[in-house]
């Protein structure tokens, strides 16, 4: 099946810096991904998602790159913010299109 | 309402005891799913309803009965479960056919067996 897995299993930066997250997917054939961040006590929550025909999707301070050459994904986060520590996850929807495959997340911590 | 409830929010039991979790949306979504996670790991898959009806079960342990009364509702029950089965159990709900945007995760339902 597919799998999913990140580079980085925790990652500190300073308030105010930019933070990059990396993950990379196996199934060349996915064609939606999107970046969850769980926060202590609470559920995955959305971020940002993009699909396979893109390879550049901007939000608000996030920005997720793909590039399904190398099968990559990464999530920007401009100017982070002790709001933003959590655990970062991405997620692949694959051939079957009721279910994503997680992958095994980065733990973003802020220094004030 | 854009939220997924998940009840109770902690809970402790035997592992002779029987025990619900339960799960609510009014969001309308159609599909509805139930996720374990253990500390440190991503959300596993368990089951995925389909308007009402068992679509996908992940080889789970028939000690985790799910079932769905309506489509608002979704509930897992646990029968004579394992030490190793403590964690987050996270049930979610999407529109059915629509996967824009993800899931919608509720907060989870953290068990502990002893």
């Amino acid at each position: 099946g597919e799998s999913v897995g990140l580079h980085l299993p925790t990652l500190s930066v300073q308030e105010g810096d930019n933070s990059i997250i990396n993950c990379a997917y196996s199934n060349s054939a996915s064609d939606y991904f999107i970046w969850y961040k769980q926060e202590s006590g609470k559920g995955p929550q959305f971020i940002i998602d993009i699909r396979s025909n893109m390879d550049k999707r901007q939000g608000q301070r996030v920005t997720v790159l793909l590039n399904k050459t190398v099968k990559h994904l990464s999530l920007q986060i401009a100017a982070t913010q002790p709001g933003d520590s959590a655990v970062y996850f991405c997620a692949e929807m694959g051939y079957n299109f009721n279910k994503f495959y997680f992958g095994s997340g980065t733990k973003l911590n802020v220094k004030p | 309402d854009t939220e997924v409830t998940q009840t109770p929010k902690h809970l402790v039991m035997g592992m002779t005891n029987k025990k619900s979790l339960k799960c609510e949306q009014h969001m309308g979504h159609r599909a509805m799913y139930w996720y374990k996670q253990k500390a440190k790991k991503p959300p596993e898959l368990m089951f995925v309803y389909s308007y009402e009806k068992l679509s996908i079960n992940e080889s789970v342990p028939s000690r985790f009965s799910p079932e769905c009364p309506n489509s608002s509702l979704l509930n897992l029950h646990l029968h004579a479960l394992q030490p190793e089965d403590s964690a987050l159990y996270l049930c979610a709900s999407s529109p059915e056919g629509d996967y824009d945007y993800g899931y919608t995760f509720g907060s989870g339902t953290r068990l502990t067996v002893v």
